[in-house]
């Protein structure tokens, strides 16, 4: 079996600051990708990043980026230069064999002013 | 930019009933998917299907859960008899392949009354 554990229920981060968000996994399998998404308040949720994990570069988009660390089975998400409209909250996810994603618990991100 | 919709936004229901949660993936999609989100829990995963069947589904996907595609661009999630512990977000999700980015619906809030 697989799983996701986020252990930062909620974090805030001053806009134009950075902030890193944590998420851990196991599973048995080598061959995974891990995602993050992202839940705005409208609730739709939307990809920010994939890491495959036979890849040992991480992932990176714009102002986001991943610390993948596959011995560790660790995965975080780093967010540069946070913008109001960063805040959301956010998903680690698994996806082994089969199509089916495991999430972790989600982190409420605050961004201020 | 296509995106998955769901239909209706906010779903209310007598315990015992019958509901019909519908969906539009994006159209040169063939993997849909659907996953829930009880209130302040984990999002979980149901049910994939690709070509007209059940490819994969979870322990929670029991004998009340059906899913249709019933014509070529609606994919249906269907709970035979509501219960309380059904009252949830429901999302459906769309992907071109199995590998492929899954693309998410905003959802329909199912309450059982």
């Amino acid at each position: 079996a697989q799983t996701v554990t986020q252990s930062q229920p909620e974090m805030s981060v001053q806009e134009a600051e950075t902030v890193t968000l944590s998420c851990t996994y196991d599973t048995s399998e080598s061959d995974y990708y891990l995602f993050w998404y992202k839940q705005p308040p409208s609730r739709q949720m939307i990809l920010v990043i994939r890491q495959e994990a036979y890849k040992q570069q991480n992932a990176t988009e714009n102002r986001f980026s991943v610390n993948f660390q596959k011995a560790a089975k660790s995965f975080s998400l780093k967010i540069s230069d946070s913008q109001l409209g960063d805040a959301a909250m956010y998903f680690c996810a698994l996806r082994t064999s089969g199509s089916r994603l495991t999430f972790g618990e989600g982190t409420q991100l605050t961004v201020n002013p | 930019e296509p995106e998955v919709t769901q239909t209706p936004s906010h779903q209310v229901t007598q315990m015992g009933q019958e509901v019909i949660l519908r969906c539009v993936p994006i159209s040169n999609h063939l993997y849909f998917y659907w996953y829930r989100q009880i209130l302040g829990q984990k999002v979980e995963f149901l049910v994939s299907f690709y070509n007209n069947e059940i490819s994969e589904k979870s322990e929670i996907f029991d004998d009340q859960f059906s899913v249709e595609r019933p014509d070529g661009s609606n994919f249906t999630l269907k709970i035979r008899s509501t219960k309380l512990e059904d009252s949830a977000m429901y999302f459906c999700a769309s992907s071109r392949d199995s590998d492929n980015e899954q693309f998410f619906g905003p959802g329909t809030r199912l309450t059982v009354l």
